[in-house]
């Protein structure tokens, strides 16, 4: 069965500090996409990054990346010099190839203190 | 380009009355579509998805239903709301990526 476990459930740093976001996923396919998403306050979700199994290549976009290891089953989210707008709730999220079915983890709460 | 819209916003029910959410999409032909609901706290729950008018599937069983009549127009219903219905719902459709993009959602009170 497919799984996604985000083991931090709240995280708070200080504004300009670096934290990482961890991501471990279950699934016995060998095709695969990883996801995350930013949940604001607002409620909605915002679609960060999609990966698929066959791309293991770390992903960069501007004080955001990805560090994606299959030898490990990690999908980690690292923000750099964070910023009190990175405050929400992110979710890692894991699809096969079968269907367009997401499964999520339950979502890491990450407060930026000002 | 592509857009999702939910409506309402928000909605106080009391307890026993009907329901309906209702999503859109604009810019795309045939997506999948999503309702998820997401209660006390951050867990998404799928409940139905869609991949095409009148083709419904349900992933939980429970007070809700979903129907398609067009081909990019989502509803959710109930016949009698319950307490526990209280939640954040949101729609989503998918592209052939794979990748869902989310409506604003729809934040329910049943009283």
């Amino acid at each position: 069965a497919q799984k996604v476990t985000q083991a931090q459930t709240e995280i708070s740093v200080v504004e300009k500090e670096d934290v990482t976001l961890d991501c471990v996923y279950e699934t016995r396919d060998t095709t695969y996409y990883l996801f995350w998403y930013k949940q604001p306050p607002s409620g909605e979700l915002v679609f960060l990054i999609r990966r698929n199994s066959f791309d293991e290549q770390n992903e960069i976009s501007g004080r955001y990346s990805w560090n994606f290891q299959k030898s490990t089953s990690s999908f980690n989210f690292t923000i750099t010099a964070s910023q009190v707008v990175d405050s929400a709730v992110y979710f890692c999220a894991l699809s096969d190839f079968r269907d367009d079915k997401i499964i999520f983890g339950k979502g890491t709460r990450l407060h930026i203190l000002p | 380009s592509q857009t999702i819209h939910q409506w309402p916003a928000t909605l106080v029910q009391p307890v026993g009355s009907p329901l309906s959410l209702e999503c859109t999409v604009e810019g795309t032909s045939n997506p999948n579509l999503y309702w998820y609901r997401q209660a006390a706290g951050r867990g998404l729950q799928l409940l139905f998805y869609s991949v095409g008018i009148g083709q419904i599937s349900s992933e939980v069983p429970q007070n809700l239903s979903a129907s398609r009549p067009q081909d990019r127009q989502f509803i959710l219903s109930s016949k009698k709301l319950l307490l526990s219905d209280s939640g954040f719902y949101l729609c989503a459709w998918s592209d052939a990526a794979r990748t869902q993009y989310f409506g604003p959602g729809t934040r329910l009170l049943v009283l």
